[in-house]
Parts: structure tokens; C-alpha cells; sequence
């Protein structure tokens, strides 16, 4: 069964508004990590979260962490038509477990 | 350094042919992750190994697929006689650590396609 699942499955917005995706996860974990996806292209590694952190900062990428709920959100501020891609939350065993992803989709 | 290679980039088998996917991690990396991706899905793991070694094959089908990291040279992920089924994006991934625990590079990704 998938470890994350994101939430919501697409998000459409306008350039320079935030955006926000959720994921939740079912069993107890060391990190939390986000990549993003461009369409047809790789995975990219984006940020890593740990258990005993609450909140990291990577440049417009903002990421907190609530282990009592199993959650976790990201959220990109000022967004620009680059960010446009799928973003997948993923949890490690001794490979990555990942959910199915929130397409975003910011429009110039 | 260069990322994680994968070729081909696209491939297209008949049903029944074989499909041998390519893959050569980073430069120090050991670890080798294979996942596949269907459309409009997230990745699902395959199988994970090491140089010489398979340590956990728990996502790869019983028949047709196999996987190897040999001591030299690209890790190999052959699918045997290709079914429509097999269609999908093949993602190769690569870390220094024993585990996935801080991260891993991918690679572009074979896309395969049965006709």
C-alpha cells in the first residue's frame, strides 16, 4: 500500500500566488522528502525533512512536518509558471515509498 | 559529475521481445534503485541493489523481470518477453548511503512502450 498520499491530486493558479500541497503518510518515519517532476522528466530532489523538525526553509519553498498527524505540507510562495510540474511526497524504508503526486499548474 | 544516465531515453518493443534498460549511477553512488511509473501515477518501487548484490527485490514481478549490478559497468533491467502491460516510464536512482534515508538522484527515465 502507498506510504504518502498528496492532497490535492491538482492545484491550478495564477503566477505570483501560493501554493500548497498536503501529504499524509501511514507509518512512523525517519524524514519526510519532496520532489518535483517535470512533465516526462526525472524526479528532482527538492527538500528533506527530518522527525525531529517541525519547519524547513529551502529559498520559496517552505515545508512543515506534524508527526501526531502524519502530514505533511509544502508550500511554494510567489510562484511562477516554472514551478509547473507534479510534486510527490516521499518516505524512506531502505528505498522511497512515494504517493501519487499533486499536479500544479500556474498560469502566466 | 555527471548525474544519473539512463538510456535509451525511449523504446519500443514488440510483444514478446525483450527490453534491457540501462542505468549508471553517480559517480561514488553504490546504491541502485529501479521504480516504474504509469501514467498519472506516482513511482513504484522495483528492486534496490548494491554493486554485485540484490537486496530487495520486493517490488519486482516474479516472471519476466530481472535486474543485476554487475562489479563493472551500467546496472541492467531486463523484462522478457514484453507484454502492453509493460509499458510505462523506468526510473533509475542512485545514493551514496546504505539507504534511501537522505535523498536520492534520479535519472531521466526509458520511457518503454509496447506496441
Amino acid at each position: 500500500s502507498q506510504q504518502g498520499e498528496e492532497d490535492p491530486q491538482a492545484l491550478s493558479i495564477q503566477e505570483g500566488e501560493n501554493a500548497t500541497m498536503n501529504c499524509s503518510y501511514k507509518t512512523s518515519i525517519n524524514n519526510l522528502q519532496w520532489y518535483r517532476q517535470n512533465s516526462g522528466r526525472g524526479l528532482v530532489h527538492l527538500i528533506l525533512i527530518r522527525s525531529n523538525e517541525r519547519e524547513k526553509h529551502s529559498g520559496r519553498l517552505r515545508v512543515t512536518l506534524d508527526t501526531s498527524k502524519k502530514s505533511s505540507s509544502l508550500l511554494i510562495t510567489a510562484s511562477r509558471a516554472a514551478d509547473t510540474a507534479s510534486y510527490f511526497c516521499a518516505t524512506p524504508r531502505a528505498n522511497l515509498i512515494f504517493g501519487k503526486g499533486t499536479k500544479l499548474s500556474v498560469k502566466p | 559529475n555527471a548525474g544519473v544516465m539512463q538510456n535509451p531515453r525511449h523504446l519500443v518493443r514488440r510483444r514478446g521481445q525483450e527490453a534491457r534498460l540501462r542505468c549508471s549511477p553517480m559517480k561514488g553512488h553504490s546504491h541502485v534503485y529501479w521504480y516504474r511509473q504509469l501514467p498519472e501515477e506516482g513511482l513504484k518501487f522495483m528492486v534496490y541493489l548494491q554493486k554485485e548484490n540484490i537486496i530487495d527485490e520486493s517490488g519486482m514481478p516474479k516472471e519476466r523481470f530481472s535486474a543485476e549490478f554487475p562489479k563493472e559497468g551500467p546496472s541492467i533491467l531486463r523484462i522478457q518477453q514484453v507484454v502492453r502491460g509493460d509499458s510505462a516510464a523506468y526510473f533509475c536512482a542512485s545514493s551514496p548511503n546504505l539507504q534511501a534515508s537522505d535523498g536520492q538522484y534520479f535519472g531521466p527515465g526509458t520511457r518503454l512502450t509496447v506496441t
